[in-house]
């Protein structure tokens, strides 16, 4: 069965400072991958995915994550954060198969911007 | 805003009781998901609705139910409540149905039960 394993359950870091969020996935098979961002009492919001092609994704708010087979990896990164990027932030694996389309999910990555 | 609506945003209530949760999700959107997040299990998918019928059924309890209505709206039945049901319930929807290429879920606001 898949999982996900984000390996840092916060991450404190300057504003203006670059930063990398951790996400591993465990599976023998290709599969799709993305990552979700929940604001303070928010909903999930998709920042990108990754289904084929470019291993390296752009996505909303300048985030982007580098797709590594080899390492089963989607580690999200952005080079200058801001206070505003404070939020909890997860990275999810979609099975491959079609018939349906559950996610599953990390448990999670806070990122704590400090001033 | 994504599109997908929840209510009620907040709910209260009883060890013991009965409770509805609604969804709509985004216009033209045949695919309704519902996750669970807790502080013990993280999010959680329970259950996938495709255009009305059930499509996949993850970690959901026997005393909870879904069902998607012809307006394609979605209502999670949760009974017999236990302070461990205490949680923030998504729905999320998609476009994605068989052979199509999209798998961007869309979740609402989701709604937090507090079971007391």
């Amino acid at each position: 069965a898949q999982s996900v394993t984000q390996l840092d359950s916060q991450v404190p870091v300057f504003e203006e400072a670059p930063v990398e969020l951790r996400c591993n996935y465990s599976s023998s098979v290709s599969v799709y991958l993305f990552w979700y961002v929940q604001y303070p009492n928010q909903g999930l919001q998709l920042l990108l995915k990754y289904l084929s092609g470019s291993t390296l994704v752009k996505g909303i708010n300048g985030f982007e994550a580098e797709f590594n087979k080899s390492q089963t990896s989607f580690h999200l990164r952005k080079p200058s954060v801001h206070i505003s990027d404070t939020a909890e932030y997860f990275c999810a694996v979609l099975p491959p198969g079609g018939a349906t389309n559950k996610l599953i999910f990390g448990t999670g990555t806070l990122l704590a911007v400090q001033p | 805003d994504s599109g997908v609506t929840q209510t009620p945003k907040h709910l209260i209530t009883a060890t013991g009781q009965r409770v509805t949760l609604r969804c709509s999700p985004r216009s033209g959107d045949l695919s309704v998901y519902w996750y669970q997040q807790s502080l013990d299990q993280g999010l959680q998918f329970l259950i996938q609705y495709y255009n009305g019928e059930e499509r996949a059924k993850g970690n959901i309890l026997e005393r909870f139910s879904a069902q998607q209505f012809p307006d394609l709206h979605s209502e999670l039945n949760l009974s017999s409540l236990e302070l461990g049901d205490s949680a923030l319930y998504f729905c999320a929807s998609s476009a994605t149905g068989s052979g199509t290429l999209s798998y961007e879920q869309y979740f609402g606001p989701g709604t937090r039960l507090t079971v007391t």
